[in-house]
């Protein structure tokens, strides 16, 4: 069955660290997706990076970037110098490959990002 | 502007009281589908249609059913709400084939059951 772990429920820093939200997969598939959303507290759910399991590449744009590691099992999200707008609930999601399901999304249940001033 | 869309995007009523939240989307995408969004529970999917007449159960499709008449529209129906369908609600979308999987998100709809 797939499975997404966001071991981490909250996290707070302080502006201008640097913070890392950990993403833990689980899928026997071979071909799946994994994907990072922001929901800020406006509530919609903002697409920030997709990857595909043959692409272990890492990431970066801007301040954020993405650490795949198909070894561990993990895809694990860095914001650098963060700051104030960063605050939201992130979401890791794992999209199997699968024509009876045309490739649903699970997601892990967030992580609680605040970031103060 | 390619986009799915919900309404309404708040709501409040009373247990018992039938409502139907519609959701559509203007990108000719076969796949739609319905979450749910709770406390520390995250996003869990409810139903999903893969085409127009197709549906099917997702993890959590009690006290909810679904239409897909139309290839555009995606309806959720309530038929007797209940306090603990109080939830943010999201749709979603995507095309047969797709490179990445990616889903299109509506804005969400927070309805509450008092």
């Amino acid at each position: 069955a797939q499975k997404v772990t966001q071991a981490q429920t909250e996290i707070s820093v302080v502006e201008k660290e640097d913070v890392t939200l950990d993403c833990v997969y689980e899928t026997r598939d071979t071909t799946y997706y994994l994907f990072w959303y922001k929901q800020p507290p406006s509530g919609e759910l903002v697409f920030l990076i997709r990857r595909n399991s043959f692409d272990e590449q890492n990431e970066i744009s801007g301040r954020y970037s993405w650490n795949f590691q198909k070894s561990t099992s993990s895809f694990n999200f860095t914001i650098t110098a963060s700051q104030v707008v960063d605050s939201a609930v992130y979401f890791c999601a794992l999209s199997d490959d699968r024509g009876s399901t045309l490739g649903r999304l699970y997601f892990g249940r967030g992580t609680q990002l605040t970031v103060w001033p | 502007e390619a986009q799915v869309t919900q309404n309404p995007r708040y709501l409040i009523t009373v247990t018992g009281k039938k409502l139907t939240v519609t959701c559509s989307q203007n990108m000719n995408h076969e796949y739609m589908s319905w979450y749910r969004q709770d406390p520390g529970l995250g996003l869990r999917q409810i139903y999903y249609s893969m085409n127009v007449e197709v549906t099917d159960k997702g993890d959590v499709p009690e006290g909810y059913k679904v239409s897909r008449k139309e290839k555009r529209n995606f309806p959720l129906i309530l038929e007797s709400p209940s306090p603990n369908q109080t939830s943010l609600y999201f749709c979603a979308s995507r095309p047969r084939w797709s490179s990445y999987n990616e889903q299109f998100f509506g804005p969400g709809t927070r309805l509450t059951v008092l």
